[in-house]
């Protein structure tokens, strides 16, 4: 069935490193990937997505790299601060018109910024 | 610039009764979808739904649950007699199109079952 891997589950930083976070998905018809960022007591919150006909996104600290021939795709932050401290989710859907545009999740990294 | 809204944000439900949860979509948003978040878990699909239709349930529990999204108001998220692996938080997604669409999710409804 379909299943989306994340990795590592936990991963802690010193402020100003780079932190990268890595999915892999099953299933070959997925074509839309985006991560979302889940605080304490909230809800998930969209940070970047991209597209399957894009290899690579990029918005001021966040960037996302997709291997389709992998079925393989990452979230790289860099210069990161204590406020980047959350919950990371990555995701994978079908997305296409007419039908389910279900998002399967990814376990979870739980990201440590230390000051 | 409302966004997704949820309620309530916390219920607290003995073994055997009803839930009812509530998810407003952002304005001029016509999909719906509710996930479930376990304790310690991600994110697990139930059901999407449009205006008035069922799109897809494939991760709804066969007995209990049930979800409405009525051509006037909120979808409804009902949970009958509830049980304490009931307990969880419940969100709510909306999006603008089903084509590859961003979902945009709400603050969530932790449940909690005695």
């Amino acid at each position: 069935g379909e299943n989306v891997e994340q990795h590592p589950s936990t991963l802690s930083v010193q402020e100003g490193d780079s932190a990268v976070i890595k999915c892999t998905y099953s299933d070959s018809a997925s074509n839309y990937f985006p991560w979302y960022k889940q605080e304490l007591g909230k809800g998930p919150q969209l940070i970047i997505d991209i597209r399957s006909n894009v290899g690579e996104k990029k918005d001021q600290r966040i960037a996302v790299t997709l291997n389709k021939t992998a079925k393989h795709f990452s979230l790289h932050i860099t210069e990161t601060q204590p406020e980047d401290s959350a919950v990371y989710f990555c995701a994978a859907s079908r997305g296409y018109g007419g039908a389910t545009n279900k998002l399967i999740f990814g376990t979870g990294t739980l990201l440590a910024v230390q000051p | 610039n409302a966004g997704v809204m949820q309620n309530p944000r916390h219920l607290v439900r003995r073994r055997g009764q009803e839930a009812r949860l509530r998810c407003s979509p952002m304005k001029g948003h016509s999909h719906v979808y509710w996930y479930r978040q376990l304790p310690e878990e991600g994110l697990k699909f139930m059901v999407y739904l449009q205006k008035e239709n069922i799109i897809d349930e494939s991760g709804m529990p066969k007995e209990r649950f049930s979800a409405e999204f009525p051509k006037e108001g909120p979808s409804i998220l009902r949970i009958q007699q509830v049980v304490r692996g009931d307990s969880a938080a419940y969100f709510c997604a909306s999006s603008l199109t089903s084509f590859v669409d961003t979902q945009y999710f709400g603050p969530g409804t932790r449940l909690t079952v005695l």
